[in-house]
This record gives structure tokens, sequence and C-alpha cells, in this order.
């Protein structure tokens, strides 16, 4: 009964850099949410997939971040030229249907020296 | 105003006490409520949903709605040290695509 997963649990990365997020939805489930969570503040929605779609993307800044939920395989959230204020946990969730509840994976802990 | 707002906390109760956690939300749309328990350091988990007026109660958990007065509360019986961590409240409506989530509130449970 596998969850949602996420991968890498911790990516570091020089400013400049790129960082790819990674996340496969719990079994029977289409739709992916992300969040980010800064240290001591609550989470914030970014962006919310189903296959092959991207449904709302409002949370999610317009320039350098990005996210595609392709038909085979992982969820991905991809960040270019990251830099310093980038530094938190993303969380994805994902559910069976929109209305339903999320659950969440383990997150990826994302520093930027 | 927040769309989702929580008791700002920290919540401190005795072990074996009655914690009592409020959440209002702006939209009067909202159909789905959710509670979250998020230890430090760890992911979100999903401990309660609620989606209509009254009381549901899971084991020591209870969770209430009252959409009238755009509110939802969580109450946790005989609260134990393990019950220490940040709850978040979270509301679903038709109107929005995501799911907003309150700031949290903190809860210590003290031996």
């Amino acid at each position: 009964n596998a969850g949602v997963m996420q991968n890498p649990r911790h990516l570091v990365r020089r400013r400049g850099q790129e960082a790819r997020l990674r996340c496969s939805p719990m079994k029977g489930h289409s739709h992916v949410y992300w969040y980010r969570q800064l240290p001591e503040e609550g989470l914030k929605f970014m962006v919310y997939l189903q296959k092959e779609n991207i449904i709302d993307e409002s949370g999610m800044p317009k320039e350098r971040f990005s996210a595609e939920f392709p038909k085979e395989g992982p969820s991905i959230l991809r960040i270019q030229q990251v830099v310093r204020g980038d530094s938190a946990a993303y969380f994805c969730a994902s559910s069976r249907g929109r209305d339903n509840e999320q659950f969440f994976g383990p997150g990826t802990r994302l520093t930027v020296l | 105003q927040k769309e989702v707002e929580q008791n700002s906390g920290p919540l401190s109760v005795p072990e074996g006490a009655i914690a009592s956690l409020n959440c209002t939300y702006s939209d009067r749309g909202s159909q789905s409520f959710f509670w979250y328990r998020q230890y430090s350091g760890k992911s979100p988990e999903l401990i309660m949903s609620i989606y209509s007026n009254g009381d549901k109660e899971d084991g020591r958990f209870t969770a209430q709605l009252n959409k009238a007065s755009q509110y939802v509360s969580l109450l946790i019986r005989d609260s134990q040290p393990s019950d220490s961590a940040t709850y978040l409240c979270a509301v679903n409506t038709y109107n929005n695509n995501d799911m907003r989530f309150g700031a949290g509130t903190r809860l210590t449970v003290k031996p």
C-alpha cells in the first residue's frame, strides 16, 4: 500500500543551478498538488495537475518555476536558476478526485547555497 | 481577511485534558473540510475530514462543522504528549481548484 512518494528527500543546489523534484501519486490517484512550506510557516499552494494537464498554477511564481505530470512517470516540479529564497520544503499531495482527501508525500527539503 | 484562519496558538494543555482547535473560513461555497496533523520536520498527515454540519467522531478526535457560522473545530479528548504537533485546517470549495490551508495551531500536551 505505497503512499505518495517523493524524491529526492533532500536536495542541495548552488545559486543558479536547476532543481528537479519528483512525485509519484498513490495508486489510483490521478490528481497531484504541489505545496511549498517555509520554516515556521503554513503550506502554500503552488500548482494542481492531472495527467498531462495543468489545472491551476495560480500559486506558482511566473518565472523559473514549472510543473508537469506526463502520461507516464512521476510529476516533476522544476525550478530553474535557483536562488536562496527558494530554500523550503516542497510537498506533493495526491487525491482520487478534485474534492477528495489529499494525501501528502514526505516532502523534498531544498537548500540553496 | 485570510481565507482560512486558525487560533494563533501555541496551545498548551495538560495530559488527559481536552484540546480544542478552531478554524474559520471566508468562502461560503466551501464544501469539504479537513484537519491535518504535522509533526516538526514531517509532512502533513490527514486525521479527519468532514463534509456536513454537525459532529464526526473518530476515536479520540471529534470534528465539528457549522456552515452557517463558517466554523470548523477539532476536539482531542484525553490528550497525550504524542498529540503535540501543529494542526492544520484545510478547506476545499467547488470554485477553487486548490485546498486552502490555515497557518496552523501548535499544540503542546504536557505530561
